[in-house]
Order: structure tokens, then sequence, then C-alpha cells
């Protein structure tokens, strides 16, 4: 079974640019997670999709971060204008259901980030 | 706020010994709780869950899960230097939303 996949595997741009990282989940992994690691923390949950739909995106800086799930499938995640807090791992996740009702979730590469 | 705490560490164990790894939550609605392994660089490798009151073993991994005391733990028995990692806690809120520790870094010695 293939993995989660995620492009690029390391990104540097200048604080104002733009970026976008793309995610691909296991097939049939109908819930996908984006997570923000800053150095020494744990991940942080961005957004959450279920399907197509988004269940939660309390901490995603909407002023600047952004992201879909079209068809339900693979993601995209953008940050305009990124600013130098934003230097960070981005770790894309997708889950299957375990039968106590959590979700077992496992996660890409992940892109790492440098904002300059 | 929602919190689990872990240890920073790093905890340093000799080959072959046992390491005990903790963690506490702050939210008695949690219900699942995880651990991953992060190597240097790497994204985190699901290790173990579990939602029930007790121990479940897997092979060399033992998680505990003590909900009235709010603490989770994961022992490594016969430690080996590929052990060495980041160990992140993870528990699930009301929504299920996973709630990670900062991790311990483990260091096993040769």
């Amino acid at each position: 079974e293939a993995g989660v996949a995620q492009s690029p595997r390391y990104k540097i741009i200048e604080k104002r640019q733009s970026v976008a990282f793309w995610c691909n989940p296991i097939s049939g992994h109908a819930t996908l997670y984006w997570y923000q690691q800053i150095l020494g923390q744990g991940p942080k949950l961005l957004i959450q999709f279920q399907n197509n739909g988004v269940v939660d995106d309390s901490q995603l800086p909407k002023d600047r971060f952004s992201a879909e799930r079209l068809k339900g499938v693979d993601s995209t995640l953008k940050i305009q204008p990124a600013k130098l807090e934003d230097s960070a791992v981005y770790l894309c996740a997708s889950s299957s259901r375990l039968a106590g009702g959590s979700y077992e979730q496992y996660f890409g590469p992940g892109t790492r980030l440098t904002v300059t | 706020q929602k919190e689990v705490e872990q240890n920073s560490g790093p905890l340093s164990v000799p080959e072959g010994a046992i390491a005990s790894l903790n963690c506490t939550y702050s939210d008695r609605g949690s219900q699942s709780f995880f651990w991953y392994r992060q190597y240097s660089g790497k994204s985190p490798e699901l290790i173990m869950f579990i939602y029930s009151n007790g121990d479940k073993e897997d092979g060399r991994f033992t998680a505990q899960l003590n909900k009235a005391s709010q603490y989770v733990s994961l022992l490594i028995r016969d430690s080996q230097p590929s052990d060495s990692a980041t160990y992140l806690c993870a528990g699930t809120d009301s929504s299920y939303k996973l709630i990670f520790g900062s991790g311990t870094r483990l260091l096993v010695r040769p």
C-alpha cells in the first residue's frame, strides 16, 4: 500500500512570497489533515478535511493560509504572503477510522519550508 | 486549553534496558491516545494506540493508560540504539482531533 505523498520536499522562499504544497493521501482514506511542525514542537493541526469538506480549520491563519481538496482526494495548502515565522515542516496525514471511533493517522514525508 | 505534556528529555538509557516514556493530558474527554516515533528529519510514524484503561502490548512496546490519573506511558523493552528518536504522545479531543505533546527525545547508549 502506497503511503501519503507530498511535494515538494524542501522549499526556500523570501518573506512576502507565496508557496504551495501538495498532498496525495493513502488510497481510500477519506480524512486528510495538514499540520505545521515547528522545530522542537509537536505537530499542530492546521486543517482537517472529510472528503472535500472542511471539518476543522480553527487553527488555520486564514489571512494568509488557504487549503483545498476539490475532488476529495489530493489537497493543496497555500501560504500567501509568507512570514519568517512560517518556517516549519508542513505535514500531511490521512486516516482510517478505528473501531473505537478514533482515527489512525499516517503521515507523509513532509515539506520543509524556510522563509528568509 | 487542552494540552498534552511530555518531558522533553533527553532520556538516556543503556542498550537492553527498559525505556519509560510518560505523558499527561488535561482533557478528561480524551478517548484515544497515540504514540508516534519521529527520527530526526523524518515524519512521525505511528507505533501504538490505546483507548482502554490498562496495558496494551505489541512486541517490545507496551502502552499504558490510566484515565483517572490522566496519564499515558510507553515502555520499550530491550531498548536498541535504533530506538533513539523523539517520541510524540497525542490524545484526541471530543471531535477526535489529535493534540500532540512536544515529544520526548530518547537516546539509547550502545
